[in-house]
């Protein structure tokens, strides 16, 4: 499978806990999204890489939260001290820097309890 | 800012029947359009961009720059096509490079009964 990974799939954790998501992206894109989906929502856009540089954060990042692309292949996101309100879809998406489409992977979902 | 609108939350129509999946957008620059769709347990996929001009699937969509409308249409529905679709607005700069970052509508559930 050559499209894009994420890991893991599921994450249960208890308020004020960390946790990390890794995303893979397609091995030729130097671009890396993430989002977050809430239930009846559509996503909604967190931060974006161009290889490893982070070029934009939405307001919806707060200081909890923290992106990174060391190497501009895989990235993960780490939230600190976790909320109720953290529990989302958090997805991952890549595309060539001068293409538009973007392809998303399967998603990581979280349950803050 | 950058805005989608999807009316609906839920369409249902019958198997052969036309649909239309309304979407409106807000940008004040030169947006690109999207339709993305989400079958029941797979990951968020693309259907087709406004700059394609493509049909897929049998859907096709044409933006309208005077009603800022992307609105999805298909003649003939079929039951597969049962699924959730979103549509997703990216900016673009003077030399047609996307910003990156999409701006999704809230979705609208389709379903067709056979």
């Amino acid at each position: 499978d050559t499209g894009v990974s994420q890991d893991p799939r599921h994450k249960i954790t208890k308020r004020g806990q960390n946790v990390t998501f890794r995303c893979d992206p397609i091995s030729e894109h130097n671009r890396l999204y993430w989002y977050r989906q809430t239930l009846g929502q559509g996503p909604e856009f967190l931060t974006y890489f161009q290889n490893e540089a982070q070029l934009e954060k939405s307001r919806l990042l707060s200081d909890r939260f923290s992106a990174e692309r060391p190497k501009g292949s895989f990235s993960t996101l780490e939230i600190q001290r976790t909320e109720q309100g953290d529990s989302a879809m958090y997805l991952c998406a890549s595309s060539p820097t001068r293409g538009r489409a973007q392809y998303f992977g399967p998603g990581t979902r979280l349950l803050v309890l | 800012a950058q805005r989608v609108t999807q009316p609906e939350k839920l369409l249902s129509v019958f198997k052969g029947a036309p649909v239309e999946l309304k979407c409106n957008y807000s940008y004040s620059g030169s947006p690109e359009l999207f339709w993305y769709v989400q079958y029941s347990r797979q990951r968020l996929q693309l259907l087709l961009r406004h700059i394609s001009r493509e049909s897929i699937k049998g859907f096709t969509a044409d933006l309208n720059k005077g009603e800022t409308s992307f609105h999805l249409k298909k003649p003939f529905a079929q039951e597969e096509d049962s699924a959730m679709y979103y549509c997703a607005l990216s900016g673009q700069d003077a030399g047609g490079t996307s910003y990156g970052k999409l701006t999704f509508g809230q979705g609208t559930i389709l379903t067709v009964h056979p």
